[in-house]
């Protein structure tokens, strides 16, 4: 079973300009979150996304926003680039988490750094 | 605020001795924890996790022990291999709700 794949896996990007990641789940996962890491901050979360709705939200600026399409893939973007926004951007993909126990599976993640 | 807090930002062992890695939480509503794996320029890799009604979960050289009324698991690897070295981060979730990260610790096992 082929695991989560992020696109693209590095990015640069100059101050002002949007992006747009994307992110493949394992096969059957329904529910795809989306995750900002920074050294000394670990992984913070921004939103998941089950049966293309948006469930749960982290405390980001409306500039990041996100969205799943019925395949569950699922896209980010982040409009108007800060320079505090170069991170490591991870999308971890799981059968169902409101259903009880269920782990995450990761993606390598996409590396975006903002100029 | 910091929900899941991993106080150590580095431990160094020796190949064959324990590594305990520890994590402290706050929320007390936490119900489900997972510890992950991550290596340079790789996503983290799910390591084992632990529901709130047990107090021990083993899987080979990996051990969770979850403390509830002091909000504390710890992860234990025994015997520590220089494979381990890696960042670990625990994570805790309510069910049905978003998972909060620590901040990870960087495990060096010296061969």
């Amino acid at each position: 079973k082929a695991g989560v794949t992020q696109t693209p896996r590095y990015l640069i990007k100059t101050r002002g300009q949007q992006v747009t990641l994307s992110c493949s789940p394992i096969s059957g996962h329904r529910s795809v979150s989306w995750y900002q890491q920074t050294p000394g901050q670990g992984l913070q979360f921004l939103f998941e996304y089950f049966s293309e709705t948006q469930r749960n939200k982290g405390n980001f600026p409306g500039r990041f926003s996100g969205r799943q399409f019925s395949n569950s893939r699922s896209e980010m973007n982040v409009s108007t680039l800060e320079l505090g926004d170069s991170a490591l951007y991870l999308c971890a993909s799981s059968w169902n988490p409101g259903t009880g126990a269920n782990e995450q599976y990761f993606g390598p993640g996409t590396r975006l750094t903002v100029t | 605020d910091q929900q899941v807090k991993q106080n150590s930002p580095s431990l160094s062992v020796q190949e064959g001795r324990i590594s305990i890695l520890n994590c402290d939480y706050t929320n007390s509503m936490f119900d489900y924890f997972l510890w992950y794996k991550k290596y340079p320029a790789e996503g983290p890799t799910f390591l084992i996790s632990i529901s709130s009604i047990k107090d021990k979960n083993e899987d080979g050289r990996f051990t969770v022990f979850l403390n509830k009324s002091a909000k504390h698991l710890s992860l234990h690897i025994v015997p520590s291999q220089p494979g381990d070295s890696a960042v670990y981060f625990c994570a805790a979730s309510e069910t049905g709700n978003q998972f909060y990260f620590g901040t990870g610790t960087s495990l060096t096992v010296i061969p």
